[in-house]
């Protein structure tokens, strides 16, 4: 298995500019979470979806910040408009089921900066 | 406030010698993970212990948790350069949905060779 994929790797944009980050999650993962961590606040949940549904989505900072998971396979973070306290590394989670004792398997993670 | 907190915050070792991370929570939990996570990359999961578990080995791992205190440890026993990471625990939280776990900041250990 590929284990969960996240794209792009790095991104570098201007403030004010829109930036999508993209997951695929392991095949056969029915949950998928979104995470933010940076050196100040460290890892922050962002949202979490089961069977494709958001389920909380609590830790969205803000109204610019929206998230998508349109089939079981793909899901999306959007930011619009960026901002520099957006720099962060984000990362994309999946889990088989929705019993918090299953593992939770990450992507290599998104390096965000917003000049 | 967090829900998990490691401690230390940071921990420097020799080569060899054993590490010792602490995690302390705040409320009545499901289970407890401990996850790795090396330097530019994604979270790695380490070992699972439930509520009514008390220790558990993996490897050169060793969990213990106490819930009166509400609190665990992990050991890393005959710690390799290769050890050297941040070490976050999460603690999975009893509620309807089940869904998440919450993070604590992480413990950064460096192994020296």
């Amino acid at each position: 298995d590929a284990g969960v994929i996240q794209s792009p790797r790095h991104e570098v944009t201007e403030m004010g500019q829109e930036v999508t980050l993209r997951c695929k999650p392991i095949s056969g993962h029915n949950s998928l979470f979104w995470y933010r961590q940076t050196m100040m606040r460290g890892l922050e949940l962002l949202i979490y979806f089961n069977n494709n549904v958001p389920i909380d989505d609590s830790g969205m900072p803000e109204d610019r910040f929206s998230a998508k998971m349109p089939n079981a396979s793909f899901s999306t973070l959007k930011i619009q408009p960026s901002e520099p306290r957006d720099s962060a590394v984000y990362f994309c989670a999946s889990r088989r089921g929705r019993d918090s004792q299953e593992t939770q398997y990450f992507g290599p993670g998104t390096r965000l900066l917003v000049l | 406030s967090q829900q998990g907190e490691e401690d230390p915050q940071a921990l420097s070792i020799q080569e060899g010698e054993n590490a010792t991370m602490n995690c302390s929570y705040k409320t009545s939990i499901n289970n407890l993970q401990w996850y790795r996570q090396n330097s530019g990359r994604g979270l790695v999961h380490l070992i699972l212990i439930r509520s009514n578990e008390r220790e558990k080995h993996s490897g050169r791992l060793r969990v213990t948790l106490d819930t009166s205190k509400k609190s665990s440890s992990l050991l890393i026993t005959a710690s390799r350069a290769a050890d050297t990471a941040s070490y976050f625990c999460a603690t999975g939280l009893l509620d309807n949905y089940g869904q998440n776990f919450v993070f604590g900041p992480g413990t950064r250990l460096s192994v020296l060779p």
